[in-house]
């Protein structure tokens, strides 16, 4: 079956340095994505989403980049602060006709020293 | 405050008890998803609602029973569970059933089968 995996399980970064999550998705079909954060005793929030037709997408201190030729997508937070210390997961949505429901993948943990 | 809640937050029981989740939303949603979450595996989903109608179960055995009375509730019903059924449960409600719609997750329940 597809798959949506994480390059890096773990990451440590200082705090306000940038951080810069992966992810590997195997369905060249899938057409959105998203992102989200779970921190620690709290249910996943949504991040920021991107749609296929679109190669970066700027939030509030975030961009995801899509590279489809190679089935890569990347989150990037600025200036990293204490507060995101969290798991993050990518998420892809295949086409309808082959489900259409959130794949997650299986999370990355990011751990920020202050 | 996602909107979404859930109770309880933890949960300890013998497999041969008979016990039920609770989600509520406050957000006029009329999709509702339950989830498991167990360690080092990605979110898996389990059931789907839209308008009170179950759209979606994905090969989840019968000792999990969902029951959706209107669009604002949405149980788990469990009874006869397995050790292997310990995790984090968690409940989701979203706009409309495709995951274009973006999801509001609850904060879990914690539950393990002893």
């Amino acid at each position: 079956g597809e798959s949506v995996g994480l390059h890096l399980p773990t990451l440590s970064v200082q705090e306000g340095d940038n951080s810069i999550i992966n992810c590997a998705y195997s369905n060249s079909a899938s057409d959105y994505f998203i992102w989200y954060k779970q921190e620690s005793g709290k249910g996943p929030q949504f991040i920021i989403d991107i749609r296929s037709n679109m190669d970066k997408r700027q939030g509030q201190r975030v961009t995801v980049l899509l590279n489809k030729t190679v089935k890569h997508l990347s989150l990037q937070i600025a200036a990293t602060q204490p507060g995101d210390s969290a798991v993050y997961f990518c998420a892809e949505i295949p086409p309808v006709l082959q489900g259409g429901k959130l794949i997650f993948g299986q999370g990355t943990e990011l751990s920020v020293k202050p | 405050e996602t909107g979404v809640t859930q109770t309880p937050r933890h949960l300890v029981m013998g497999m041969t008890n008979k016990k039920s989740l609770k989600c509520e939303q406050h957000l006029g949603h009329n999709a509702m998803y339950w989830y498991k979450q167990s360690a080092k595996k990605p979110l898996e989903l389990m059931f789907v609602y839209s308008l009170e109608e179950r759209v979606e179960n994905n090969s989840v055995p019968s000792r999990f029973s969902p029951e959706c009375p209107n669009s604002s509730h949405l149980f788990l019903h469990l009874h006869t569970l397995q050790p292997e059924d310990s995790a984090l449960y968690l409940c989701a409600s979203g706009a409309g059933t495709t995951s274009y719609n973006e999801q509001f997750f609850g904060p879990g329940t914690r539950l393990t089968v002893l």
